[in-house]
């Protein structure tokens, strides 16, 4: 059973550009956690998705930053415009239905502003 | 959000355990204690998570005091591969919304 797969691991990218990061969750498992970690902070959720469904989004900055779960494939943050303070570990983690503890976490993506 | 308080680090050695505490004294009735551990360059793991009871499983046990203002993980037996960053997090009514802090890097002498 693979677990969560995160891809690229590490991505770099120019200011300016945009930056695509895709999660596969688990096998059965439906719920998508997108977190961040910027460099000596602790992660922080970000957005919490269904499949073609954002149920909480309270974390992601408001501009620039989007995230889906389509009803085929894996789900995508998206950074539009990525300045160096977007530099950091964004993490996905998943869950299959009705489970409220115990989430897979993926291996991350590093994302470098240059 | 109710916060944690973990020491920043332990250090222990290889086959006795390991007892890491957490101090959330403002808590609520509501809260779930989860703990998590993070390897180098990897993404959080769950190890244990409680509300009121001890809990065991596989991988630790989760000491919850009677007035749920601290909790302790215990690693009966530390090995090399249980050097991490742990992390006592507090659910705070959204066990999906976790706020991780600094953690507590625990270092497992040979």
């Amino acid at each position: 059973n693979a677990g969560v797969m995160q891809n690229p691991r590490h991505l770099v990218r120019r200011r300016g550009q945009e930056a695509r990061l895709r999660c596969s969750p688990m096998k059965g498992h439906s719920h998508v956690y997108w977190y961040r970690q910027l460099p000596e902070e602790g992660l922080k959720f970000m957005v919490y998705l269904q499949k073609e469904n954002i149920i909480d989004e309270s974390g992601m900055p408001k501009e620039r930053f989007s995230a889906e779960f389509p009803k085929e494939g894996p789900s995508i943050l998206r950074i539009q415009q990525v300045v160096r303070g977007d530099s950091a570990a964004y993490f996905c983690a998943s869950s299959p239905p009705g489970i409220t503890y115990g989430y897979t976490f993926g291996s991350g993506t590093r994302l470098t502003v240059v | 959000d109710a916060k944690t308080t973990q020491p920043n680090s332990m250090e222990s050695n290889e086959e006795e355990p390991v007892h890491l505490p957490c101090n959330h004294s403002t808590i609520s009735g509501t809260d779930y204690i989860h703990w998590y551990r993070q390897l180098p360059s990897q993404g959080p793991e769950y190890v244990i998570h409680g509300l009121t009871s001890n809990v065991n499983n596989r991988m630790a046990s989760l000491a919850i005091a009677e007035d749920r203002k601290s909790s302790t993980l215990i690693l009966h037996r530390a090995t090399l591969r249980d050097a991490a960053v742990y992390y006592c997090i507090l659910s705070g009514g959204s066990n999906y919304k976790l706020t991780f802090g600094k953690g507590t890097l625990l270092t497992v002498n040979p």
